[in-house]
């Protein structure tokens, strides 16, 4: 069975903290893709990041930087030097290829900036 | 550029009667996922549509159905509410072609229904 765990119910840090999401996944197939997504507090799903099992390289987009490790099964997910506007729910989410796309997500995590 | 529409935003029933959500892709997107998202939960997989065809079934209640039509929007209608029903439903919309999962999936801003 499928399944994405993260860890982190909550986090709380200062504005300009770094801060790690963590996320852990349970696939048998070897083709699989990995996202995250943010939803601040207004609701919607803003997409992140796609990676897919095959491209274990780390990518870094401004403050936002990603580190896949199929050895360990996690895709952890870091805010450099947070800042108030990325207080969201964070969630990691799964897809199998061949299985129409859908969406397998974790249980997400909360993280509050506070100034 | 243009994004996922979803209709109503916000929609407030009484238990027992029924709701329809409607959906409308992105152009050109010819793949439609549901999702259901709860009070503090992730959002589930409902089901999913791929050039007007179901291409897979989630977690859907059978109080659920739903459908894509010619022109790509989806409806998915919902009967005999239950106060358990209320959620953000999310509509995602995607280019995939025959529903391959390494295209990312657009979302809607989601309809909150509220089941009194």
């Amino acid at each position: 069975a499928q399944k994405v765990t993260q860890a982190q119910t909550e986090i709380s840090v200062v504005e300009k903290e770094d801060v790690t999401l963590d996320c852990v996944y349970e696939t048998r197939d070897t083709t699989y893709y990995l996202f995250w997504y943010k939803q601040p507090p207004s609701g919607e799903l803003v997409f992140l990041i796609r990676r897919n099992s095959f491209d274990e390289q780390n990518e870094i987009s401004g403050r936002y930087s990603w580190n896949f490790q199929k050895s360990t099964s996690s895709f952890n997910f870091t805010i450099t030097a947070s800042q108030v506007v990325d207080s969201a729910v964070y969630f990691c989410a799964l897809s199998l290829y061949n299985q129409g796309g859908k969406l397998i997500f974790g249980q997400g995590t909360e993280l509050s900036v506070k100034p | 550029a243009a994004g996922v529409i979803q209709s109503p935003r916000h929609l407030i029933k009484e238990k027992r009667e029924t709701a329809t959500l409607k959906c409308y892709p992105i152009p050109r997107h010819d793949t439609v996922y549901w999702y259901q998202q709860g009070p503090g939960q992730d959002p589930q997989f409902l089901i999913s549509f791929y050039e007007k065809m179901q291409s897979d079934k989630g977690s859907i209640p059978d109080r659920f159905s739903a459908q894509q039509f010619s022109d790509y929007h989806s409806e998915l209608n919902m009967s005999s509410l239950e106060l358990g029903d209320s959620a953000l439903y999310f509509c995602a919309s995607s280019p995939a072609s025959r529903g391959e999962s390494y295209n990312e999936q657009f979302f809607g801003p989601g309809t909150r229904l509220t089941v009194l």
